[in-house]
């Protein structure tokens, strides 16, 4: 059992270009979110996804865009890279809106955009 | 909308001693859920306990317990006989019972990062 893949780890842009963090999770959860992480700002709120075809903006979404085609996949695209994106972003995914399980995190990707 | 904070930065502990890591929230709402999350160097969230607040018994995860002020919104975690493993950051977060959609998410603090001295 994977729980949620993050691809990839690592990934170095240059200003202007653009790029999407693949998230795939296995546990059939209809709850998914991207969160990212700034030092000393905790876990941001991009986007979440509260099954196939839906999706809805969270605290932080400027210059991101998602989808969910599938139960299993919810894919973060950035576009026209910008410095201020440099960050590590979670994927998470729960069963429910509600109850007491809390999230399943990937492994977090670490984005630079220089 | 909730608020989740740590007010300290960071903390460090001697190994096999005792270290407590505070929390502090603010919500309108009675029914929730209070999570304390590490992430080592890895990156890894991991959770490490969590909380119902319509529970007055603390929780308890082997060396890991938590002191639930529900009155005061306080949610500290402590950590007994600390280990060198436990070196991490720790999140303190919020996420509102019974509703679904935004109000699933968690709401984070700021973390603290723990150092454990050998």
């Amino acid at each position: 059992n994977a729980g949620v893949t993050q691809t990839p780890k690592f990934r170095i842009l240059k200003i202007g270009q653009s790029m999407t963090l693949q998230c795939t999770q296995d546990m059939n959860h209809n709850y998914m979110y991207w969160y990212r992480q700034d030092p000393g700002m905790g876990l941001k709120l991009i986007y979440y996804s509260v099954g196939a075809g839906i999706t809805d903006k969270g605290e932080v979404p400027n210059g991101y865009n998602v989808s969910r085609s599938t139960t299993e996949d919810f894919p973060l695209r950035l576009e026209l890279a910008a410095p201020s994106q440099t960050s590590v972003y979670f994927c998470a995914s729960s069963s429910t809106g509600t109850g007491f399980g809390g999230y399943t995190f990937g492994s977090g990707t670490r984005l630079t955009v220089v | 909308a909730q608020t989740v904070t740590q007010s300290q930065p960071e903390m460090s502990v001697q190994e096999a001693e005792t270290v407590t890591l505070s929390c502090t929230y603010d919500t309108s709402e009675s029914d929730y859920y209070l999570f304390w999350y590490k992430q080592p160097p890895s990156r890894q969230m991991i959770l490490v306990i969590r909380q119902e607040a319509y529970k007055q018994q603390n929780a308890t995860e082997n060396r890991f317990s938590v002191n639930f002020q529900k009155a005061a919104k306080s949610f500290s975690l402590k950590i007994s006989d600390s280990q060198l493993g436990d070196a991490a950051m720790y999140f303190c977060a919020y996420r509102s019972a019974g509703y679904t959609g935004a109000n699933s998410k968690l709401t984070f603090g700021k973390g603290i990062t723990l150092s454990v001295r050998p």
